[in-house]
């Protein structure tokens, strides 16, 4: 149990185009939902708590209106990022909290943004 | 500011050894503690969990927390190679939000 999965696992696109990445709790119901960035050799950066039915919460530095984020059910959060730009190239892992009391969060595998 | 610290490592152990891996906290509130595996090139995954003071085991992982020192670490033993990763100690206070530390390098020499 506890699997989370994402799509597209990696996408390579051009400049000032937008891209949406989906990220799925496959065998739970997830209120919660995480948005992370993690570039090469650093740690994970979280960069917004999604949750279901309202709007995502987002850390500090991070433009709401460039990373949008959409919690539109109980095992789905989407990510779009608008307007991507090459130094949006990096590493997008999302992750599912699982609600039994304990706050253990399930990782999706990430997508891998690529931006020419 | 609610702080989770970890040697970055590497931390370079022989093949068959205990491989030690610490963690420290700064919110004495904390209530669930978790430690995540992370391969080069591959997201976290979740391998222990614990939640009450004393030793938690699963196979060759033993996971210890001490809330009065705010300390809780993970112990691999006999370690194989495919355990080099990054290692990821987690902490969640309660609320929402899980602090990540910075993990520790984990290098397993055959």
């Amino acid at each position: 149990g506890a699997v989370v999965s994402q799509h597209p696992s990696w996408v390579i696109c051009k400049s000032g185009t937008s891209v949406k990445i989906e990220c799925r709790s496959l065998d739970f119901q997830a209120t919660t939902m995480f948005w992370y960035r993690q570039f090469p050799k650093q740690s994970l950066m979280l960069m917004a708590t999604s949750n279901e039915g309202s709007k995502a919460t987002y850390e500090q530095g991070v433009e709401k209106d460039k990373f949008l984020i959409n919690h539109a059910s109980l095992t789905l959060s989407t990510l779009t990022v608008t307007s991507a730009h090459p130094e949006d190239s990096s590493f997008y892992i999302c992750s599912a909290r699982r609600d039994r009391g304990h706050e253990e969060q399930f990782f999706g595998p990430g997508t891998r943004l690529t931006v020419l | 500011q609610k702080e989770v610290e970890q040697n970055s490592g590497p931390l370079s152990v022989p093949e068959g050894a205990i491989a030690s891996l610490n963690c420290t906290y700064s919110d004495r509130g904390s209530q669930s503690f978790f430690w995540y595996r992370q391969y080069s090139g591959k997201s976290p995954e979740l391998i222990m969990s614990i939640y009450s003071n004393g030793d938690k085991e699963d196979g060759r992982f033993t996971a210890q927390l001490n809330k009065a020192s705010q300390y809780v670490s993970l112990l691999i033993r006999d370690s194989q190679p495919s355990d080099s990763a990054t290692y990821l100690c987690a902490v969640n206070t309660g609320g929402f939000k899980t602090i990540f530390g910075a993990g520790t390098r984990l290098f397993v020499k055959a």
